[in-house]
């Protein structure tokens, strides 16, 4: 089944270590995103790549970095974890021709824990 | 600023019984209206969306109705389930590859 993956479920660092979380998609789309989802809110954009053109939110600390060396994996990195950083980090993609907005679909997200 | 507001925050109901949520925004340039079921520690899933030429669309037990002019969207689900016991996010997207999620509503369905 065609699907977003992400790598690994649950991951914990110790302040200040950098980390490397992994997403890969097999749906073949050109769009892909990552989220950082805090406990009871909801899912907050941090970057997005349209195929390899890069699209920070303006409020996405210079601590969260990401990485796209082809279509299907894209790697979201954390320099310098906080105690913060500790949430749900979400991939995410879809399709889009510059048409209307086509649907996103979520990976199962990795747990991050800092120490 | 948020772009799409969702009320109630959480909701309990009956099994066999009818929850409705409702979400409202402001920007008329938003043209696709998803709605996200997500349980505890998964992603979230793509339940159900709507565009706004239309306004209904049904999905089994899922409904959203929308209503341009006031610009307000719900969704209804018929005949819940202890299984649809999940946190649902409302969202709005104009085009520009960047989905407004609503703060997502807790919905208990007790038995």
């Amino acid at each position: 089944d065609a699907m977003v993956i992400q790598n690994p479920r649950y991951q914990v660092t110790q302040f200040g270590k950098p980390v490397t979380l992994s997403c890969s998609q097999t749906l073949n789309h050109n769009v892909m995103y990552w989220y950082q989802q805090k406990s009871s809110q909801a899912p907050k954009l941090l970057f997005h790549y349209y195929d390899k053109d890069f699209n920070n939110e303006a409020d996405t600390p210079d601590n969260f970095q990401s990485r796209r060396p082809n279509t299907s994996f894209c790697f979201l990195d954390i320099r310098s974890p906080g105690l913060g950083d500790a949430a749900m980090y979400l991939c995410a993609t879809s399709t889009q021709g510059g048409g209307p907005s086509y649907e996103q679909y979520f990976g199962p997200g990795t747990r991050l824990t800092v120490t | 600023q948020q772009q799409v507001k969702q009320s109630p925050q959480s909701l309990i109901v009956q099994k066999g019984g009818i929850s409705i949520i409702n979400c409202a925004y402001e920007n008329t340039a938003f043209d696709y209206f998803p709605w996200y079921q997500q349980f505890p520690g998964k992603g979230p899933a793509l339940l159900i969306a709507i565009r706004p030429d239309v306004s209904e669309k049904k999905e089994g037990r899922f409904t959203i109705s929308f209503n341009k002019s006031a610009k307000q969207f719900s969704l209804h689900i018929m005949d819940s389930q202890p299984g649809d016991s999940a946190t649902y996010f409302c969202a709005a997207s104009g085009g520009n590859n960047r989905l407004a999620f609503g703060k997502g509503n807790q919905v208990v369905v007790i038995p």
